[in-house]
């Protein structure tokens, strides 16, 4: 069965410091994986995602994930948070395109102002 | 207009009692998800329906129920609430396009208080 693991519940930095949030996942094969963020009182919203091709993938917001087959990881990335970065981040996968997710448990981002 | 809407956004039931869920979207998708979400937990899909095809977890099989009257619209139905329930849930939708990921757009949510 597959699986995604988030070893952050909380990450606070400061604004205009540098982030990355930790995903690894678990399958057999390369899964779809995916980056969602979660604003308050709102729905998850895409970030970025990856099948194939340039293991950096580039989303919204200047944020950017690095595929590692060797690692099985999908860490998200950005080079200078902004205090409006804070949110919850889930990591997930997909078996194939267009089937269910499978998500981690979120790290929840506070950026200091 | 990307927006899943999901009616109500609070809903309080009573142990025991029925509980209904409903979501819609207006972007013509063919598939629609429900997934429970509970406190430090990851969002767990608890079924979706594929056009008019209805596919429910194993593990909770017979714990909800869903119907699709139209493409727009799906509910999210529990017969018999028990405060396990207790959590929010989320729905979701996509288009299989097979020449593309198939993005998966989410409602707000509902949060749903069993007593």
């Amino acid at each position: 069965a597959q699986s995604v693991t988030q070893p952050d519940a909380r990450v606070t930095v400061s604004e205009g410091a540098s982030l990355q949030l930790r995903c690894k996942y678990s399958y057999s094969a390369t899964p779809y994986l995916f980056w969602y963020v979660q604003y308050p009182r709102q729905g998850l919203q895409l970030l970025l995602k990856y099948y194939s091709g340039d293991p950096v993938v580039q989303g919204v917001n200047s944020f950017e994930a690095e595929f590692s087959k060797s690692n099985s990881s999908f860490h998200l990335q950005k080079a200078s948070v902004h205090w409006s970065d804070s949110a919850v981040y889930f990591c997930a996968l997909s078996m194939t395109m267009g089937y269910k997710l499978t998500f981690g448990t979120g790290t929840s981002l506070l950026v200091d102002p | 207009d990307t927006t899943v809407k999901q009616n109500p956004r609070y809903k309080l039931a009573r142990v025991g009692k029925p509980v209904n869920l409903i979501c819609s979207q207006t972007m013509n998708h063919d598939t629609m998800y429900w997934y429970q979400k509970k406190p430090n937990q990851a969002p767990k899909l608890l079924l979706f329906y594929y056009d008019k095809i209805l596919n429910r977890e194993a593990d909770t099989f017979e714990k909800f129920q869903s119907s699709r009257p139209n493409n727009s619209f799906c509910s999210l139905y529990i017969g018999s609430a028990g405060l396990e329930y207790s959590a929010m849930y989320l729905c979701a939708s996509s288009l299989r396009d097979w020449g593309n990921y198939a993005e998966q757009f989410f409602g707000p949510g509902t949060r749903l208080t069993v007593l």
